[in-house]
C-alpha cells in the first residue's frame, strides 16, 4: 500500500495559464475526491467520483475547473485560465468502498502569480 | 450550510503536558473524524469515530464521539514535539464527502 499521490507537489504558473494535476489513489479505492486549501482553512470539498463517475460536484468548481477520472483509475483536476485566486492547496483523498475513512495524498500546491 | 467549530483555535504548551481540544457543529452527524496535518503534507487520518459515545484510542490520541452526536474531543497525552502541527476535526453531512473544521494549531515547547 503506497498511499494516495499526487503530481505535480508544487506548481506556479502565470495568470491565464492552464494546470493539469494528477491523483493516483489507493490500489482498489474506489471512491476519490478532490479539495481545495487556502491558507488558514480546512480542506473545501470540491468533487467525488464512484469508479469513472462524477456523483457530485461543488459549487466551488466554476466553468473554468474540471475533473476526470477515466477507467476508474486515476483522476486528473484541470484549471483552465487560472486566476490568482486559484491559487491553494489542491488535496486528493480516496476511500474503499463502504468505508467512511478517507485517506489523503500530499497534496499540490498551486501559486497564481 | 453545515458549521464546525474548533476550539481553541490555537495552543502552546510544555512537552510532556496533556491536551485537550474539542470540535462542535450545529448539527447531529453519525461519523466524526480527526486529522493531523504538517506544513505542507495532506491531512493523516488519526482516529475515526461512528458511534455515539464512543471511546477511541491510537497510542497517545485519545478521541470521543459526543454522546449529543454534536461534539466530539481530541485529547494527547504526555505531548512531545513532534505532535506539533493542525488539527481538524471533520464530520460527513450525506453519504461521501466531509466538511472540516477551521483547526487547531498546536505548538510544543520543549
Amino acid at each position: 500500500d503506497t498511499g494516495v499521490s499526487q503530481d505535480p507537489r508544487h506548481k506556479i504558473t502565470k495568470r491565464g495559464q492552464n494546470v493539469t494535476f494528477r491523483c493516483d489513489p489507493i490500489s482498489e479505492h474506489n471512491r476519490l475526491y478532490w479539495y481545495r486549501q487556502t491558507l488558514g482553512q480546512g480542506p473545501e470539498f470540491l468533487t467525488y467520483f464512484q469508479n469513472e463517475a462524477q456523483l457530485e460536484k461543488s459549487r466551488l468548481l466554476s466553468d473554468r475547473f474540471s475533473a476526470e477520472r477515466p477507467k476508474g483509475s486515476f483522476s486528473t483536476l484541470e484549471i483552465q485560465r487560472t486566476e490568482q485566486g486559484d491559487s491553494a492547496m489542491y488535496l486528493c483523498a480516496s476511500s474503499p468502498r463502504l468505508a467512511r475513512e478517507q485517506y489523503f495524498g500530499p497534496g499540490t500546491r498551486l501559486t497564481v502569480t | 450550510g453545515q458549521q464546525l467549530n474548533q476550539s481553541p483555535q490555537s495552543m502552546f504548551i510544555q512537552e510532556g503536558e496533556d491536551v485537550s481540544m474539542n470540535c462542535t457543529s450545529s448539527s447531529i452527524f453519525n461519523t466524526w473524524l480527526w486529522y493531523k496535518q504538517d506544513p505542507g503534507e495532506g491531512p493523516v487520518l488519526l482516529i475515526a469515530l461512528y458511534k455515539a459515545g464512543e471511546l477511541t484510542s491510537n497510542g497517545r490520541l485519545t478521541a470521543q464521539f459526543g454522546i449529543t452526536r454534536k461534539d466530539s474531543f481530541l485529547n494527547i497525552s504526555a505531548s512531545i514535539p513532534s505532535d506539533v502541527g493542525i488539527y481538524f476535526c471533520a464530520i460527513r453531512p450525506g453519504t461521501y464527502k466531509y466538511i472540516f473544521g477551521t483547526g487547531t494549531r498546536l505548538k510544543v515547547l520543549a
